[in-house]
């Protein structure tokens, strides 16, 4: 029944390593997202595909990969991992009504931890 | 430049208190507000949002009131409860079809029994 989930929960790893992490949303959007929440609870967005394709890129070091192999999935790749990427990362997925609003849906995030 | 500045940062209210959080944006092309209610340990989820038409929308104990000559909107939680400690962001969204949501910066709620 989830609308946007997310895997792993949880992710402790050592510095240097690369990891995934995978999203899904089974409410038939076109738009996701990958966000970036840190200890002061700040969401800073990542990443935004529409239909696949890569329509918002932030300033993000490009150990960061994002992929959308369908509409309904998103992952994030991250390469060479830094104590400073510890943070909690969320997907989400959005829709527009008919007046164009956005309402977003987010998962239940990844919280990060690099030693 | 921060599109959308919420305060404050933190909030302590005593149940049954009012709660209040503010936010002001600057891009006159946003037409829809929403605020965000976070868990601890959950994601954000949408609390309530006002399109810019109406000064006010209330659901249940959750108001929104919205000022569009001074761009600012705010957030009153009435006869607050413990339940409602959580992280509440403003967010605002313009009308374009690739215009994403800008979100405030947050702000943890605490309401003391």
């Amino acid at each position: 029944d989830t609308a946007v989930s997310q895997t792993p929960k949880y992710l402790v790893t050592q510095m240097g390593n690369d990891k995934s992490i995978k999203c899904e949303q089974n409410l038939g959007h076109d738009t996701m997202y990958w966000y970036k929440q840190d200890s002061k609870k700040f969401l800073k967005i990542m990443f935004s595909y529409n239909n696949k394709e890569l329509i918002i890129n932030e300033t993000v070091p490009n150990r960061f990969s994002p992929k959308s192999p369908d509409k309904a999935h998103l992952n994030l790749h991250i390469n060479s991992l830094e104590l400073g990427d510890s943070a909690v990362y969320f997907c989400a997925s959005s829709h527009r009504d008919r007046g164009r609003r956005e309402t977003q849906y987010f998962g239940p995030g990844t919280r990060l931890l690099v030693l | 430049q921060q599109q959308v500045k919420q305060s404050p940062q933190s909030l302590i209210v005593q149940k049954g208190g009012i709660s209040i959080i503010n936010c002001a944006y600057e891009n006159t092309a946003f037409d829809y507000f929403p605020w965000y209610q976070q868990f601890p340990g959950k994601g954000p989820a949408l609390l309530i949002a006002i399109r810019p038409d109406v000064s006010e929308k209330k659901e249940g104990r959750f108001t929104i009131s919205f000022n569009k000559s001074a761009k600012q909107f705010s957030l009153h939680i009435m006869d607050s409860q413990p339940g409602d400690s959580a992280t509440y962001f403003c967010a605002a969204t313009p009308n374009t079809n690739a215009g994403k949501s800008t979100f405030g910066d947050g702000t943890t709620l605490t309401v003391k029994p």
